[in-house]
């Protein structure tokens, strides 16, 4: 079972406020992975980190998103100026190495409402 | 770039049926292929992972093969149960790509019936 801890659960926000959520990838791995489930269940690639230095990112999080993942703290997925798009589940997800093998694990989810 | 399709949005069966999901690939890369199973309220969990060295997956009851000829990568069960009613995604990894980014199939209901 995943290891992954993501907090808050849920995330309750009016349109134009910050809202951040958190992530403790599983002890030992070293990549880390944000993905946007929307209401249809479609995944949608974030960012990810390995280590505090980001990999790859969408477009997308360059403009609203802010991502960090600093050494001995939790990682952060922040939302500068929430949209009633950007209402979904966030997922965080962590493995051992960024090969395109290994497997991921993910968290519970932090699930962001916008109203 | 990467694509993976399931046709099947919905399966419902009944207790002890077979079950087959349909998933099919579209890659230039090198495809590591994945089910992930989630149920209400977690997030996606392992089911299996096959890659192209092994070809073949099984877990739980749960199997798969990956065709490279035919690029699919279907789930099957003999006999399902109320407790696999979950939600299962075909995923791709490419170690092309060395950034671990996956893509996920567009997921199957499965709803099972006592």
């Amino acid at each position: 079972n995943s290891k992954v801890i993501q907090t808050p659960r849920y995330l309750v926000k009016g349109q134009g406020q910050k809202a951040k959520m958190r992530c403790i990838p599983e002890k030992g791995h070293p990549v880390v992975f944000w993905y946007q489930q929307n209401k249809n269940n479609e995944f949608k690639f974030l960012i990810n980190f390995q280590n505090q230095e980001v990999l790859q990112q969408i477009d997308m999080t360059e403009k609203r998103f802010s991502a960090e993942c600093p050494s001995n703290s939790p990682c952060s997925l922040e939302i500068q100026s929430s949209e009633a798009g950007d209402s979904a589940l966030y997922l965080c997800a962590s493995s051992l190495s960024r090969q395109g093998e290994d497997t991921q694990y993910f968290g519970p989810g932090t699930r962001l409402l916008v109203l | 770039g990467n694509s993976v399709t399931q046709m099947q949005g919905q399966v419902t069966l009944s207790e002890e049926e077979f079950l087959f999901i349909n998933c099919t690939y579209s890659t230039t890369g090198y495809p590591t292929l994945f089910w992930y199973v989630q149920y209400p309220g977690e997030g996606p969990q392992l089911l299996l992972k096959v890659t192209t060295a092994n070809n073949k997956g099984s877990s739980r009851g749960f199997e798969a093969t990956y065709d490279k000829g035919t690029t699919s990568f279907h789930l099957q069960k003999a006999s399902v149960q109320e407790s696999d009613s979950a939600v299962y995604y075909c995923v791709l990894g490419d170690r092309r790509t060395n950034t671990g980014k996956l893509t996920f199939g567009d997921g199957t209901v499965l709803t099972v019936k006592p």
